[in-house]
């Protein structure tokens, strides 16, 4: 069965720290990866990974994926209280045409 | 630019009551389709997706079903709730090449 898994499931800390979100997989045909950022209503996109070892970049945030290990990481640096959210990782099998989600790591910043 | 629709943003139901909720993309065509739910202080589950006009695909075993009459609409529906269907339902499109997808508001649905 196809498997993403994130952790921590929750993290809180101060404004200006930077954090660091695991997610890890296991899939049958791993396609790509995904990184989601959801606030009150609907997921919004952040990144699509699809290569080992290439840091994808906007502003504070950066993912980069291991296909080896299986898993990415999203940093956050000087972190903002409007970071606070939920962060999904999801996986795309290939040839299945859907997204295998994680559970989500739920970000609080504390100003 | 393509935009996606979902409503009612939330509702509160009877148990054993029917449910619609009504899922409609703009600017693009042919699109995938999907239902997710979101219970809460966890991840998104897959429901149901679809790769065409009355091509559904059912991810897990539930008191609810879905239809897709026309190109970008998609509709989750049940004939009778359960307590156990309340959560936050997701709407979501992506090209057909499938990768990145796009999410609706979302439509919370609560079952009393």
């Amino acid at each position: 069965e196809d498997k993403v898994v994130q952790s921590p499931l929750s993290l809180v800390v101060h404004e200006g720290d930077t954090v660091t979100l695991n997610c890890s997989y296991e899939v049958t045909n791993f396609r790509s990866l995904l990184w989601y950022k959801q606030e009150k209503k609907a997921p919004t996109f952040l990144f699509m990974l699809t290569s080992s070892g290439i840091e994808k970049k906007s502003g504070r945030l950066s993912s980069i994926l291991d296909k080896k290990e299986l898993f990415s990481i999203l940093n956050i640096t000087a972190t903002q209280t409007g970071d606070s959210a939920v962060y999904l990782c999801a996986v795309e099998v290939r040839g299945a045409q859907k997204l295998v989600f994680g559970q989500g790591t739920r970000l609080t910043i504390n100003p | 630019s393509q935009t996606i629709h979902q409503w009612p943003a939330t509702l509160v139901q009877p148990v054993g009551s029917p449910l619609s909720l009504e899922c409609t993309v703009e600017g693009t065509s042919n699109p995938n389709l999907y239902w997710y739910r979101q219970a809460a202080g966890r991840g998104l589950q897959l429901l149901f997706y679809s790769v065409g006009i009355g091509q559904i695909s059912s991810e897990v075993p539930q008191n609810l079903s879905a239809s897709r009459p026309q190109d970008r609409q998609f509709i989750l529906s049940s004939k009778k709730l359960l307590l156990s269907d309340s959560g936050f339902y997701l709407c979501a499109w992506s090209g057909q090449a499938g990768n990145t997808i796009y999410f609706g508001e979302g439509s919370w649905l609560t079952v009393v």
